[in-house]
């Protein structure tokens, strides 16, 4: 099955700095790569997406990339402000055969902590 | 429009004991999966659901089952509690299956205690 890895565990930054998180997977039918902001306590929510014909997303401050030669996909934020004080999860997800690309293997994620 | 919403919010069980979650997906979505989220795991998938029947399982005991009714709820059951269980149970739900790059939308979780 699919593995996700995800890098760093923690990160600290200051605010306006640039946050970039990392993760590979394994499974090459994967085709949709989604991002997860979950705040204390809160559900995750998704901020920002990417699929296999796409190299590079963004919308604001959030960018996404993805590279499927070497498996990897990033997601960098820019300027950061406290309030994205959060954990940030990446996941993978093949289109299985019937279509459905519900089956979300998600990396361990990353406690982001911007330092006013 | 509503989101999804789960019920309980937070519950304790014994161990040994059975325990039902409920989910109400977003209106029109179809489609429901649920995912177990705990510290040392992360966030595993367990299984989804689209038009009453189980599409897809995830690597957990036979003790964690679930269901999907004509209207889209769905339940999921856990048998026989163990300690281990203790989680948040998040539901998500999407709109239709078939369609590449469904947007998965997750419900504010059930907090499982089990003691």
């Amino acid at each position: 099955g699919e593995n996700v890895e995800q890098h760093p565990s923690t990160l600290s930054v200051q605010e306006g700095d640039s946050a970039v998180i990392k993760c590979t997977y394994s499974d090459s039918a994967s085709n949709y790569f989604p991002w997860y902001k979950q705040e204390l306590g809160k559900r995750p929510q998704l901020i920002i997406d990417i699929r296999s014909n796409v190299g590079e997303k963004k919308d604001q401050r959030i960018a996404v990339t993805l590279n499927k030669t070497a498996k990897h996909f990033s997601l960098h934020i820019t300027e950061t402000q406290p309030e994205d004080s959060a954990v940030y999860f990446c996941a993978a997800s093949p289109e299985n055969s019937g279509g459905s690309n519900y089956k979300l293997t998600f990396g361990k994620g990353t406690l982001l902590t911007v330092n006013p | 429009k509503a989101g999804v919403t789960q019920t309980p919010r937070y519950l304790i069980k014994t161990r040994g004991q059975q325990v039902t979650l409920s989910c109400s997906p977003i209106s029109g979505h179809r489609s429901v999966s649920w995912y177990q989220q705990t510290p040392g795991q992360g966030l595993q998938f367990l299984f989804e659901y689209f038009s009453e029947t189980q599409r897809n399982k995830g690597n957990f005991p036979g003790r964690f089952s679930g269901r999907q009714f004509s209207n889209s709820r769905s339940e999921m059951n856990v048998s026989t509690l163990e300690l281990g269980d203790s989680a948040l149970y998040l539901c998500a739900s999407s709109h239709r299956q078939g369609v590449s790059g469904n947007t998965i939308y997750f419900g504010e979780g059930s907090w499982l205690t089990v003691v």
